[in-house]
């Protein structure tokens, strides 16, 4: 079945801090990835959609430059958290679509908490 | 826009005893829709899912649901948990966007907590 691996699990930074999520597909081309965050107890919300070779679509509310997307393959999309604050601690999970008509298939997950 | 209401935010239910999560959706076309399991600090696995035809729909783990378009409703059930069972599971309608990637929207999930 469809495989996608985020890295790293877990991180835990000072503020301040850039951090990077990465999201892979490792077993199919991912025309479109997806972000979204989960705060504690709460649904998950898309924070972005990322297509392979042009920039990614934010959500409205969604800090463009807080939160930089880029997807330079058709197999990683990364997430850059920049100059991260607690406010920024939350669960992010990727997603990647093999094509717009299949279901996604979502990473583990990153867990960030910024101190 | 699209918008998936679970109203139980919070079901226990004993080992062996079946199961139904409520799921309401609305949606101004024919829905794609789907439930999502997601284990504690994980991410999220698909159960089942329903794009067109026979609107009882089979998943994985002894899963079913049943799309009812006069009720906006897309029930999961189960007619005997078992304790692995226990997790946060999230009903999810796709709405098409820009570039004809579909997006999800998400209910706000239901905990399920199986009693032994």
């Amino acid at each position: 079945g469809a495989v996608v691996s985020q890295h790293p699990s877990r991180v835990i930074c000072k503020s301040g801090t850039s951090v990077k999520i990465e999201c892979r597909s490792l077993d199919f081309q991912a025309t479109t990835m997806f972000w979204y965050r989960q705060f504690p107890k709460q649904s998950l919300m898309l924070m972005a959609t990322s297509n392979e070779g042009s920039k990614a679509t934010y959500e409205q509310g969604v800090e463009k430059d807080k939160f930089l997307i880029n997807h330079a393959s058709l197999t990683l999309s990364t997430l850059t958290v920049t100059s991260a604050h607690p406010e920024d601690s939350s669960f992010y999970i990727c997603s990647a679509k093999r094509t717009p008509s299949q279901p996604q298939h979502f990473g583990d997950g990153t867990r960030l908490s910024i101190l | 826009a699209q918008s998936v209401t679970q109203p139980d935010i919070h079901i226990t239910v004993s080992e062996g005893a079946s199961l139904e999560l409520r799921c309401n959706y609305s949606y101004g076309a024919t829905p794609y829709l789907f439930w999502y399991v997601q284990s504690p600090g994980q991410g999220l696995q698909l159960l089942l899912k329903y794009f067109s035809g026979d609107t009882l729909v089979q998943g994985i783990k002894g899963f079913e649901a049943e799309f009812k378009r006069s009720q906006s409703s897309f029930n999961l059930r189960k007619p005997s948990v078992h304790w692995s069972d226990a997790a946060e599971y999230f009903c999810a309608v796709a709405a098409i966007s820009s570039g004809s990637a579909r997006q999800l929207t998400f209910g706000s999930g239901t905990q399920l907590t199986v009693l032994p």
